[in-house]
């Protein structure tokens, strides 16, 4: 079984330019989680789906970001314009449905703004 | 809100010897699951071990076990008989039971070398 898919793996901008981050979750889970990774930090949820729709969105810098998970599958981040802060790794999980469905994490994105 | 927190930076240890790699949360809910996970070099998030908060029973996984304390909020993980290849960031995370998936909560994480 293909495990959670992210592209790409690494990109570098400069401030002020726009960057997206792709995610394919395992098939069949309807819960696509991302995270943000600064270095030398344990990440942090910036938004849940619960297949089409955001249901915890708290953390995400909603002046810049934006994501979408059309039809319940495949997700995109993206962040517009980036700024020096946002370089960290961006990770994407997913799990089925249950109290607990176990997340599995994607190899996530380094994003390094300029 | 939870908080993890992880007051070990870094560890080493000898292979084949045992370390024990700590964690405190603080929690008002009843109702939640602990994990350890696993980061090598590689960045891909490894589930390592979980603990629901309702077991008195420590989980085990093989060489790695957790000692839970439920009225201290601690979740402490041994890693017995370490092999080159446990060296990685290990993250403690907190999770609220919920009817549906819900957020990890990490700590700062420790980094464990496991040296020949």
């Amino acid at each position: 079984e293909a495990g959670v898919v992210q592209s790409p793996r690494y990109k570098i901008i400069e401030k002020k330019q726009p960057v997206a981050f792709w995610c394919n979750p395992i098939s069949g889970h309807n819960t696509l989680y991302w995270y943000r990774q600064n270095l030398g930090q344990g990440p942090e949820l910036l938004i849940r789906y619960e297949n089409e729709e955001a249901v915890d969105d708290s953390q995400l810098p909603k002046d810049r970001f934006s994501a979408e998970r059309l039809k319940g599958v495949d997700s995109t981040l993206k962040i517009q314009p980036a700024e020096l802060g946002d370089s960290a790794v961006y990770l994407c999980a997913s799990s089925s449905y249950g109290p607990w469905g176990e997340q599995f994490f994607g190899p996530g994105t380094r994003l390094t703004v300029l | 809100a939870q908080t993890v927190t992880q007051s070990q930076p870094e560890m080493s240890v000898q292979e084949a010897e045992t370390v024990t790699l700590s964690c405190t949360y603080d929690t008002s809910e009843n109702n939640y699951y602990l994990f350890w996970y696993k980061q090598p070099p590689s960045r891909q998030m490894i589930l390592v071990i979980r603990q629901e908060a309702y077991k008195q029973q420590n989980a085990t996984e093989n060489r790695f076990s957790v000692n839970f304390q439920k009225a201290a909020k601690s979740f402490s993980l041994k890693i017995s008989d370490s092999q080159l290849g446990d060296t990685a960031m290990y993250f403690c995370a907190f999770m609220k039971g919920e009817t549906s998936g819900s957020r990890l909560t990490f700590g700062e994480g420790t980094q464990l070398t496991v040296n020949p």
